[in-house]
């Protein structure tokens, strides 16, 4: 299965737009990418998932690099309520294998400031 | 639509107590699983389930039973609680061919 490596915080200005990068140079061609995201206390909440097209959706953009090496995941106009930890996944869909075994790493906390 | 239900949400165990941890979820949901969370961590795979009567094991297993008698309910017992057991459970369920899970809103649990 694909790791991924993501930075382990980042900070963005309330207005502006949060760009969180994400790599997973050993994404195998079935792969999809997921982002969640964390906000302190509360359980993971799914955002937005993709395989190789850029994808967007009510809450954020995903945009996945041609070799799909890596994506970057946009919050296009950060608020104070975006402030969380965002885990970018990589599993293949269908039974078994890393479907059924989701692992989490420890994500980007990202503090979006007044 | 309560989704994914957590019981309780708070818990103070002494080392050695039993308790159980309860999941609930209304969605139809072939899977199941719970996953830990210690401070400055990810969230680290317990056990899942892909339906009534399966269950596996994930990362973390050891001191945790768990079955599926049901395709609502995924109980977690801890038989003989231990400090290292003090964390913050998540209870998550998806259907199997999707890649989207659905958390509950967790349950801290401290061990003396």
């Amino acid at each position: 299965d694909a790791k991924t490596t993501q930075p382990p915080s980042m900070d963005c200005a309330e207005g502006r737009a949060a760009n969180l990068p994400c790599n997973h140079s050993t994404i195998s061609g079935n792969e999809y990418v997921y982002w969640y995201r964390q906000i302190h206390s509360q359980g993971p909440q799914y955002i937005i998932h993709g395989l190789k097209n850029n994808e967007t959706n009510e809450m954020a953009s995903l945009i996945i690099t041609e070799d799909r090496k890596s994506s970057t995941l946009i919050l296009p106009h950060a608020t104070l309520r975006d402030t969380a930890v965002y885990y970018c996944i990589v599993r293949v869909l269908g039974s078994g294998g890393s479907n059924y075994k989701l692992t989490f790493g420890k994500g980007t906390l990202l503090t979006v400031n007044p | 639509n309560a989704g994914v239900t957590q019981t309780p949400k708070f818990q103070v165990l002494k080392t050695g107590q039993s308790m159980t941890l309860q999941c609930a979820q209304d969605m139809n949901h072939e899977y199941m699983s719970w996953y830990r969370q210690d401070p400055g961590m990810g969230l680290r795979l317990i056990h899942y389930s892909v339906g009534a009567g399966i269950t596996d094991q994930g990362e973390v297993p050891n001191g945790y039973n768990v079955s599926r008698s049901t395709t609502e309910d995924f109980p977690l017992r801890l038989l003989s609680a231990a400090p290292s057991q003090t964390s913050v459970y998540f209870c998550a369920s998806k259907t199997l061919m999707s890649g989207e899970l659905f958390f509950g809103e967790g349950s801290r649990l401290t061990v003396l």
